[in-house]
């Protein structure tokens, strides 16, 4: 089965500092990677998906994350932090032969200091 | 183009009561699916409908849970009796296909508290 562990429960950064937001995934064959963000009362909003295509995959809001099978991670970044990026993140993969069936890891949740 | 909707936003109910959540689905989005996060653990799949016929129910945790989508337009997902266990956020997602480049749309989620 496939599964992903997010290293961080909490991450605090100031504004105007680079993000990093880490996950590793398991998977016995080459996966689909998603980054899930979720701001309070609302739903959870797509950030990026690796799908075997780049691994550099850039996604919105300046967010862009590397697919490094070697390393089975899939980590998020973002070079400036701002402070409408306080929120939860959720690493997610797909599952083989089910891609509409999605893993969620633990999700880590982000706060900006001013 | 609105969203994902799910109603109630929060519920409050008494164990051995039953609750029922209401997903509204993107307009034209065939593929609707639930999602339950538990207290402290990760957010899992439940149930997948493709229109109107359940596609995969193998993540609904017992016979408490019963979801439908008549008419293939919004679903909704009744719990009776519910239990203390039972309390957590459910979340319905909806998407147009069902591969792995479509994207899941997901609602703010219900959030179920059994008291």
């Amino acid at each position: 089965a496939q599964s992903v562990t997010q290293l961080d429960s909490h991450v605090s950064v100031s504004e105007g500092t680079p993000v990093l937001l880490r996950c590793n995934y398991s998977s016995s064959y080459s996966p689909s990677l998603f980054w899930y963000v979720q701001h309070p009362n609302k739903g959870l909003q797509l950030l990026l998906k690796y799908t075997s295509a780049a691994t550099l995959v850039k996604g919105i809001n300046g967010f862009e994350a590397e697919f490094k099978k070697s390393e089975t991670s899939f980590h998020l970044t973002k070079p400036s932090a701002h402070m409408s990026d306080a929120a939860e993140y959720f690493c997610v993969v797909s599952d083989q032969g089910s891609d509409y069936k999605l893993s969620f890891g633990a999700g880590t949740t982000v706060t900006v200091r001013a | 183009e609105a969203g994902v909707t799910q109603f109630p936003s929060h519920s409050v109910i008494e164990k051995g009561q039953t609750v029922t959540l209401r997903c509204d689905p993107i307009s034209g989005h065939d593929n609707l699916y639930w999602y339950r996060r538990v207290m402290g653990k990760e957010i899992k799949f439940l149930l997948h409908f493709v229109k109107e016929s359940k596609q995969d129910e193998s993540g609904m945790p017992n016979n408490r849970f019963l979801a439908e989508r008549t008419g293939g337009t919004y679903s909704t997902l009744k719990v009776q009796p519910a239990e203390l266990e039972d309390s957590g956020v459910y979340f319905c997602a909806s998407s147009q296909g069902q591969r792995r480049t479509d994207t899941q749309y997901f609602g703010p989620g219900t959030r179920l508290t059994v008291l």
